[in-house]
């Protein structure tokens, strides 16, 4: 089976811009998780979705947004961007939300 | 407190060195355990999960859980460079409909030749 994707790897962005991360699940999977990571911080957890639903959601501000589409992509949105968005955004899929596996990651800089 | 607490490390072993790796989990309805090893620059990949108490072993991995003391560790035998990475536990909070992923923020190490 292929692993997870994600679109782009990496992006560079000036603050008050937004950006569209993409990412492709593992065939069969339903859930998709966000994360972001920056060193010292760890995995961070943005929000879940499951079948088209958000099903869990963290403690970021309504600038960090995402949606399930019927064939499991995932899209996260990020707007207004600051400074310290830069990070590395993590997709995880997983068949009910338990055992994870990770794509390699959008390297964001915020200029 | 972290409802998962683990050692950031950075840890550091010579080559062929026994390492061990920890985590303490806070709430009894953390039921599945997972450890995960991300090197730089990549994502995390998973090593090894777990949901009973006792041992896993998986070639030179051994994943140890004890419920009662609420303690994890990953065992490393023969540690080799190529397991220089930081190493996440994560464990898996399912309450009636409240369902979650907690993580640890991950231990550095090293294995120097």
């Amino acid at each position: 089976k292929a692993g997870v994707t994600q679109t782009p790897r990496y992006l560079i962005k000036t603050r008050g811009q937004q950006v569209t991360l993409s990412c492709s699940p593992i065939s069969g999977h339903r859930s998709v998780s966000w994360y972001q990571q920056t060193p010292g911080q760890g995995l961070q957890f943005l929000f879940e979705y499951f079948s088209e639903t958000q099903r869990n959601k963290g403690n970021f501000p309504g600038r960090f947004s995402g949606r399930q589409f019927s064939n499991s992509r995932s899209e996260m949105n990020v707007s207004t961007l600051e400074l310290g968005d830069s990070a590395l955004y993590l997709c995880a899929s997983s068949q009910q939300g338990d055992t994870q596996y990770f794509g390699p990651g959008t390297r964001l800089t915020v200029l | 407190q972290k409802e998962v607490e683990q050692d950031p490390g950075p840890l550091s072993v010579p080559e062929g060195a026994i390492v061990s790796l920890n985590c303490t989990y806070s709430n009894s309805a953390f039921q599945y355990f997972m450890w995960y090893r991300q090197y730089s620059r990549k994502g995390p990949e998973l090593l090894m999960y777990t949901y009973s108490s006792g041992n896993k072993e998986d070639g030179r991995f051994t994943a140890q859980v004890d419920k009662s003391s609420k303690y994890i560790s990953l065992f490393i035998r023969d540690s080799q460079p190529s397991d220089s990475a930081t190493y996440l536990c994560a464990s898996l909070f399912n309450a009636g409909n409240n369902r979650k992923l907690i993580w640890g923020l991950g231990t550095s190490l090293a294995v120097n030749p």
